[in-house]
């Protein structure tokens, strides 16, 4: 079954770096774009970043432009999302996603607290 | 950018009863819609997409309609399981993803 695990959340200051992980299982990781998706607490909803099959096509949200970078892995099945110059507005659940013209399977999420 | 506005903000329905939960599009999206809902602690997880198709293991309660601008998401026999928030997001205007605010649906 299509399985997606995430994992480096945690607490940074602002300013900070971190950087996401997302293991993929169950499926052909190399066949799909795959996207970062974040929830603010008590929020809804934000895409963050786009990745295609290939890595060669990126998109990003105009709030993380510039600060974020997506990645990919296609022989380890793995997605990243390093990011830099993080805000306290960063701090959210970030999960990460299949794409298929819709988000079809989610991992669990993992959160990122930007605070002093 | 397509602004998608769910109502109502919460709805109260008693388990038994048939819940519809509203969408609308700040212009048309074709049938380019799809439904999540999210429990507590937990990721969403997709419901419905081209607006009327359920994803693979979703009940048949749960149904969704329209095109254009105007949308229904509609829950025939609410189960305990069933109250949650629910999204919808167009994804017409791709990679320009939009989604609703959410509408808690809870126990009356």
């Amino acid at each position: 079954q299509v399985q997606l695990v995430e994992s480096g959340g945690g607490l940074v200051k602002p300013g900070g770096s971190l950087r996401l992980s997302c293991a993929a299982s169950g499926f052909t990781f190399s066949d799909y774009y795959m996207s970062w998706i974040r929830q603010a607490p008590g929020k809804g909803l934000e895409w963050v970043s786009y990745i295609s099959s290939s890595g060669s096509t990126i998109y990003y949200a105009d709030s993380v432009k510039g600060r974020f970078t997506i990645s990919r892995d296609n022989a380890k099945n793995s997605l990243y999302l390093q990011m830099n110059s993080l805000r306290a507005e960063d701090t959210a659940v970030y999960y990460c996603a299949r794409w298929s013209d819709y988000w079809d399977y989610w991992g669990q999420g993992t959160l990122v607290t930007v605070s002093s | 950018e397509i602004v998608m506005t769910q109502s109502p903000a919460t709805l109260s329905v008693s388990p038994g009863e048939r819940a519809t939960l509203s969408c609308r599009a700040s212009q048309s999206v074709s049938s380019n819609l799809a439904w999540y809902q999210q429990k507590p602690g937990q990721a969403p997880r997709l419901l419905i997409y081209g607006a009327s198709t359920r994803a693979t293991g979703i009940p048949a309660r749960f149904s969704g309609s329209g095109s254009g601008t105007e949308f229904t998401l509609t829950i025939s026999s609410l189960q305990s399981e069933d109250f949650a928030v629910y999204y919808c997001q167009q994804y017409n205007n791709w990679p320009l993803i939009t989604f609703g605010q959410g509408t808690r649906l809870e126990i009356k």
